[in-house]
């Protein structure tokens, strides 16, 4: 079955340092989602991605957030310069079609800032 | 009026037992209310979905019951198991909306053998 693969698994920064998770969609999807979990909590809206642009973010999704899909694969999140409130689960998901209704997620980055 | 409000919190059931998750939502432009299963460490996956013009739908042990008039739905898992333990999360989908889902604040369900 096709999934959406997310590395890394888990990673550890310090406050300040910028990160990058990547995710490899789903091959025939075009559209294509963050999602973060704060530990214990429920699953938030980042960004949508569509078109090679973004197509929605929510409040959280502020100047220190940037998307890419940089090659036909790969779907980035960067957060330039981490905060301590920015640990927690990051899950990417994408979409075959708009209205299609089945959101795949990948299994998700644990980002840890220190 | 984004929300979805779930409950309980958590939730001990027997094997075999019936287990109950109940979520609530303001936003009538709701059209299509999924429950995903989440496991330690693994990302959400669908397990089943409703639209508000059914008011049952069920998949094996799972059931969801929809309440339009009362803008209420609810997952029903019949004879549950230990291998059922997990976080369930209700969502809710505005149509036309790039942002796709709204989470409810999910249910740990355990599962006593």
């Amino acid at each position: 079955e096709p999934e959406v693969t997310q590395t890394p698994s888990h990673q550890v920064t310090q406050m300040g340092q910028e990160v990058i998770l990547r995710c490899v969609p789903i091959s025939n999807h075009l559209y294509f989602y963050w999602y973060r979990q704060i530990l214990g909590q429920k699953v938030e809206f980042l960004v949508s991605f569509y078109n090679n642009e973004i197509s929605e973010k929510s409040e959280i999704f502020d100047d220190q957030f940037s998307v890419e899909r940089p090659d036909g694969s790969n779907f980035t999140l960067k957060i330039r310069s981490t905060k301590l409130e920015d640990s927690a689960m990051y899950f990417c998901a994408s979409m075959l079609l708009s209205g299609a209704n089945v959101l795949t997620f990948g299994a998700g980055s644990r980002l840890t800032v220190l | 009026q984004q929300q979805v409000k779930q409950s309980p919190q958590s939730l001990i059931v027997q094997k075999g037992g019936i287990s109950i998750i109940n979520c609530a939502y303001e936003n009538t432009a709701f059209d299509y209310f999924p429950w995903y299963q989440q496991f330690p460490g693994k990302g959400p996956a669908l397990l089943i979905a409703i639209r508000p013009d059914v008011s049952e739908k069920k998949e094996g042990r799972f059931t969801i019951s929809f309440n339009k008039s009362a803008k209420q739905f609810s997952l029903h898992i019949m004879d549950s198991q230990p291998g059922d333990s997990a976080t369930y999360f209700c969502a809710a989908r505005v149509p036309g909306s790039a942002r796709q889902l709204t989470f409810g604040s999910g249910t740990q369900l355990t599962v006593l053998p």
